[in-house]
């Protein structure tokens, strides 16, 4: 079963904060994606990247960003945390190519609040 | 801009009815996802739907495809409590290097006994 893990499930951090959320997978995936989850938003996508050290944005990049040195992890940074990032962020990673029709498989999620 | 609408945003319905939630999408694609949520929990993946007339079925679960009016439908036949999660439905976004996935806002099911 692919596996992918969050660092955290919660965390409380202050305005102005340097926040990292850190995601890896085990199956050897090549995409990896940062959402948001907001109550009545559903999903938006932040960033994904499909190599190493390769990204790009999605719809809602302002105030983040990301990185990724090695295939399995992928980590979101907020340079500067604003009480508007409050939110559920969830990380996933799919296979490229038609084999796995491009599913993507979730972490847990990590609950940040920021104060 | 591939949008993607799910509706009804709320359902309650009581165990043993027959409910249906839609899915529509404003741009071709041909691939659709069904994803189940619990409260508090990450998402876990129920279909995928891979070409127009595609219909899976799991339990009590019935998904199905038509690309060409852009719409798939998520039956619930027979409810029990047990399905009460939010739904989200999510179309491929073939643009760019990677196929991105834009989700609907989600279907919160409520079973009552």
């Amino acid at each position: 079963d692919v596996k992918v893990t969050q660092s955290s499930r919660y965390l409380v951090k202050r305005t102005g904060e340097k926040v990292f959320l850190e995601c890896v997978q085990d199956m050897d995936h090549e995409n990896m994606f940062w959402y948001r989850q907001d109550p009545g938003l559903g999903l938006r996508l932040i960033y994904f990247s499909y190599d190493v050290k390769m990204k790009e944005k999605g719809d809602i990049p302002e105030g983040y960003s990301v990185s990724r040195e090695k295939k399995e992890r992928f980590s979101l940074i907020l340079e500067s945390a604003s009480t508007n990032q409050t939110s559920m962020y969830l990380c996933a990673s799919s296979l490229i190519g038609s084999g796995n029709y491009n599913e993507q498989f979730f972490g847990p999620g990590t609950r940040l609040t920021v104060l | 801009e591939l949008k993607v609408e799910q509706n009804p945003l709320f359902l309650s319905m009581q165990e043993g009815k027959n409910y249906t939630i839609y899915c529509n999408y404003s741009t071709t694609s041909d691939r659709l996802y069904w994803y189940r949520q619990d409260p508090g929990k990450s998402l876990e993946s129920l279909f995928v739907l891979l070409s127009n007339g595609a219909v899976k079925q799991e339990g009590r679960l019935m998904a199905s495809l038509d690309t060409k009016a852009r719409l798939s439908t998520l039956h619930i036949t027979a409810a029990v409590h047990d399905l009460s999660a939010t739904y989200f439905c999510a179309v491929a976004d073939y643009g760019g290097a990677t196929n991105k996935l834009i989700f609907g806002t989600g279907t919160l099911l409520a079973v009552q006994p």
